[in-house]
């Protein structure tokens, strides 16, 4: 299967400590995003990045956020001193509008991310 | 501010009939939009998009139509099937000015009746 993977599927940690969450795009895919996805919400936008280049980040991704894309190919995304709020769904997708003409994202399954 | 909104949060049809999914868009930078399924503990998976340049689109069972000077799109599945039951997602970009970021609606809750 070539699409986009994360890993870990599910994370516990507590309060205040730091977690990464890893993301392999689809291998050709230049543009890498992360969302996150609260119970009843759709996906809200947090970063993206075209090649290892972070271009825009949200104003939801707080100073305790960082993601990091260094040879344009997978990405991880930091938490750190992790709070309740931060327990959600954080979901990497991938696209390539040069290479397919399209604009699609292609989702991975998500890390489920539970802070106690 | 909600710049993408699906009002409805469910939807229930019968097998074989149509189901009628609707968004409606309030940013008319938006000019690609696009639908997702979403079966639970899973990614959303891409269904079908159509460009602002369209008014429909159609792929299989499923078919887009976009109303731009009504700001509403809407997506039809027909015949539903059971297999469609998931939540649908609404989401929408704005190509050239904000590097394609999708902003998604609430989501539709479709179950479909064997």
């Amino acid at each position: 299967d070539t699409g986009v993977s994360q890993d870990p599927r599910h994370k516990i940690t507590k309060r205040g400590q730091n977690v990464t969450f890893r993301c392999d795009p689809i291998s050709e895919h230049n543009r890498l995003y992360w969302y996150r996805q609260t119970l009843g919400q759709g996906p809200e936008f947090l970063t993206y990045f075209q090649n290892e280049a972070q271009l825009e980040k949200s104003r939801l991704l707080s100073d305790r956020f960082s993601a990091e894309r260094p040879k344009g190919s997978f990405s991880t995304l930091e938490i750190q001193r992790t709070e309740q709020g931060d327990s959600a769904m954080y979901l990497c997708a991938s696209s390539s509008p040069w290479v397919s003409g399209s604009y699609e994202q292609y989702f991975g399954p998500g890390t489920r991310l539970t802070v106690t | 501010d909600q710049q993408v909104k699906q009002n409805s949060p469910s939807l229930s049809v019968q097998e074989g009939r149509i189901s009628i999914l609707n968004c409606d868009y309030t940013n008319s930078m938006f000019d690609y939009f696009l639908w997702y399924k979403k079966y639970p503990a899973e990614g959303p998976t891409f269904l079908i998009s159509i460009s602002s340049i369209k008014d429909k689109n159609e792929d299989g069972r499923f078919t887009v139509f976009l109303n731009k000077s009504a700001k509403h799109l809407s997506l039809h599945i027909v015949p539903s099937q059971p297999g469609d039951s998931a939540v649908y997602f609404c989401a929408a970009s704005a190509r050239e000015t904000s590097g394609s970021r999708l902003t998604f609606g609430e989501g539709t809750q479709l179950t479909v009746n064997p």
